[in-house]
């Protein structure tokens, strides 16, 4: 089984900030990643797909990169509802996993 | 507009049975791979079940494996999640999802989730 470790599990920042959450697997999963948004009380949001590939109404400050076993999802000027928590998600081979999720926060 | 609207869930002692049911709209039912993931109180998300659009083919996460049955009736627009042998661990928000595209691929949209809860 494909494990998926994400880090920070917390991350702190201001509004206008540029930040990083990272995602690695234990085993190549070429580029077959996703990203979600969760806000709470709600249903995740696809924000990325195939590492890289912008899902349909994402504003274009969000960005992924990677393949293999490494993976990044970076927001270029953080906005007040970009305040949740977000996921990786492996969808290479079965069982899928998550990552366990990062936090983001207001600093 | 594609809608997922999840029902079933409630509380159940361990050990009971409960079916869940996602009644899905907006799209050709029968050609999207649907799935079930979901998400115990305060943490993080966990893939339980897929099932191909024909039904023939299915996967299940280790944890619920030999205890959950999933199913799709494709001229109800419906999938459904038989959970059999509940236990405390299990108590978890599901919710179904959609395949983003035909075949393996993320899911998008996701319904808003049943609670299921499981205590004695």
């Amino acid at each position: 089984d494909i494990q998926m470790t994400q880090s920070p599990s917390t991350l702190s920042a201001s509004v206008g900030d540029r930040v990083t959450i990272t995602c690695r697997a234990s085993q190549s999963i070429s580029s077959w990643l996703a990203w979600y948004q969760q806000k709470p009380g709600k249903a995740p949001n696809l924000l990325i797909y195939k590492a890289s590939t912008l899902e349909s109404g994402v504003p274009s400050r969000f960005s992924g990169s990677g393949s293999g076993t490494e993976f990044t999802l970076t927001i270029s000027s953080l906005q007040p509802d970009d305040f949740a928590t977000y996921y990786c998600q492996q969808y290479n081979s079965y069982p899928y996993s998550f990552g366990q999720g990062t936090k983001l926060e207001i600093k | 507009e594609v809608q997922l609207l999840e029902s079933g869930g409630g509380s159940v002692q361990p050990g009971g049975s409960l079916r869940l049911s996602c009644a899905a709209s907006g799209f050709t039912f029968s050609s999207y791979v649907m799935s079930w993931v979901r998400q115990a109180p305060g943490k993080g998300l966990e893939w339980v079940s897929t099932i191909s659009g024909s039904g023939v083919s299915t996967y299940y996460a280790d944890s619920v494996k030999g205890r959950f049955t999933i199913s799709r009736d494709n001229s109800k627009n419906t999938l459904y999640l038989q959970m059999n042998s509940l236990k405390a661990e299990d108590t978890a928000v599901y919710h179904c999802a959609k395949g983003f595209y035909y075949g393996d691929s993320p899911f998008d949209p996701w319904g808003q989730g049943t609670l299921v809860t499981v205590s004695s």
